[in-house]
């Protein structure tokens, strides 16, 4: 079973920071992860899936990045007020297409 | 527009049962998998089931399986969750969401609240 750590827990910054996300696979998962915002009291909403590529709609300060399968990074390029949520990593197994999802990181106002 | 939208939570006591449903629209229903996933109250997230689009093949996780099962009705647009057996460890938000489409999942509903206590 393929697990997700994401890193860190929280991450508290100011508006126009730029921020930086994680999240480790215990093995690899290829290119084939997917990352997730969710506000409070809403659905997640998919960001960037396959690593690297936004997912409609998703502006430009966002995006992923992945080395070797197991180290992802999403970058939020400058905050803006309503990039403060919660961001879940997730990967698919090959087969049976079981869904992991990592811990989330929470990107709170300092 | 895709939509997704939830029924059918409520509070039921241990060992009891319920059945969730999600209306699907603005998509080809039966060309997707779908899946349900949950998330316990100030927690993560967690997948519980998927289904293929013909509803030939389901999966499940591990702590639910024997108890949950995940069907469709193509004709109707729509996805079910049939709980039992259900516990406290159960309640949470169950989210109906389309995928996985490649690796990903892009659609969510808003969630329907199952709360398992006495």
């Amino acid at each position: 079973e393929i697990v997700l750590t994401q890193s860190p827990a929280t991450l508290s910054l100011s508006p126009g920071e730029r921020a930086t996300l994680s999240c480790r696979a215990s093995q690899s998962v290829g290119s084939y992860l997917a990352w997730y915002q969710q506000k409070p009291g809403q659905a997640p909403r998919l960001l960037i899936y396959d690593a690297s590529n936004r997912a409609t709609g998703v502006p430009a300060r966002f995006s992923g990045s992945g080395s070797g399968g197991t180290d992802f990074t999403l970058t939020i390029s400058s905050l803006e007020p309503e990039d403060f949520a919660v961001y879940y990593c997730q990967q698919r197994d090959n087969w049976p297409p079981r869904l992991t999802f990592g811990g989330g990181t929470k990107v709170e106002i300092k | 527009e895709v939509q997704l939208v939830e029924s059918g939570g409520g509070l039921v006591q241990p060992g009891g049962s319920l059945r969730l449903s999600c209306a699907a629209s603005g998509f080809t229903f039966s060309t997707y998998w779908m899946s349900w996933v949950r998330q316990a109250p100030g927690k993560g997230l967690e997948w519980v089931a998927n289904i293929k689009g013909d509803g030939t093949q389901k999966y499940y996780v591990h702590s639910v399986e024997g108890r949950f099962t995940i069907s469709r009705a193509n004709a109707e647009n729509s996805l079910y969750l049939q709980m039992s057996s259900l516990r406290a460890e159960d309640t949470a938000l169950y989210y109906c969401a389309r995928g996985p489409t490649g690796y990903r999942v892009d659609y969510w509903g808003q969630g329907t609240l199952v709360t398992v206590s006495s």
